[in-house]
């Protein structure tokens, strides 16, 4: 049983160019969350969607970033025009249908992204 | 909006001590989870806890949490080196969108634990 998957582990971006991190949750869950590791700083939330909906993206910077969560194959967090602000950890985390309150919050081993 | 702080923000002991990591919220907790985050990797989840007094072992790590659902307090006893990295407390704060319910996790800054051999 497979936990939370993200590709790729490492990803080096120069600046202007696009990143793309995705993330293919636990099998059956529907629920998936975008968290950021800046560096010296905490986690935190990003975005929450369900398949084919964004819910909550209230912790989205307002331009470059997109997330979506297709019917099919994984989630996707999409950086546009990367700056060396956006050098984080990305993390993403899914749950139960039910919702993470009773069942937890499973995270993947996250993408480290690098803007040189 | 609630914060949380962890205290101590590093902590170094020898192994085979006993160590306590603390969780402090703003706000009252709804719940309470308790990540271990090794440098370069993700989070691994240890425990969850939702009931004031409420407590929970595995292994060699005890979680709690206060009667007041303020404070989670994380205690490892005869620590050994595979328990170095960073603890991470998070606590949801619900919300409802969308036709259902959710929880954001919002964590304290983190413990970084070193345990000498």
């Amino acid at each position: 049983n497979a936990g939370v998957m993200q590709n790729p582990r490492h990803l080096v971006r120069r600046r202007g160019q696009e990143a793309r991190l995705r993330c293919s949750p636990v099998k059956g869950h529907s629920h998936v969350y975008w968290y950021r590791q800046l560096p010296e700083e905490g986690l935190k939330f990003m975005v929450y969607l369900q398949k084919e909906n964004i819910i909550d993206e209230s912790g989205m910077p307002k331009e470059r970033f997109s997330a979506e969560f297709p019917k099919e194959g994984p989630s996707i967090l999409r950086i546009q025009q990367v700056v060396r602000g956006d050098s984080a950890a990305y993390f993403c985390a899914s749950s139960p249908p039910a919702g993470g309150l009773n069942y937890g919050y499973t995270f993947g081993s996250g993408t480290r992204l690098t803007v040189v | 909006s609630q914060e949380l702080e962890q205290s101590p923000q590093s902590l170094i002991v020898q192994e085979g001590k006993n160590l306590t990591i603390n969780c402090t919220s703003s706000k009252t907790l709804y719940g309470l989870y308790w990540y271990k985050q090794k440098y370069g990797e993700g989070l691994i989840f240890l425990m969850m806890l939702q009931k004031g007094g409420e407590e929970k072992s595995h292994e060699k790590i005890t979680a709690k949490l206060d009667e007041k659902k303020q404070q989670s307090s994380l205690h490892i006893t005869a620590s050994q080196p595979s328990h170095a990295g960073i603890y991470l407390c998070g606590a949801p704060t619900y919300h409802f969108a969308g036709g259902t319910s959710y929880g954001k996790l919002t964590f304290g800054q983190g413990t970084i634990l070193t345990v000498h051999p």
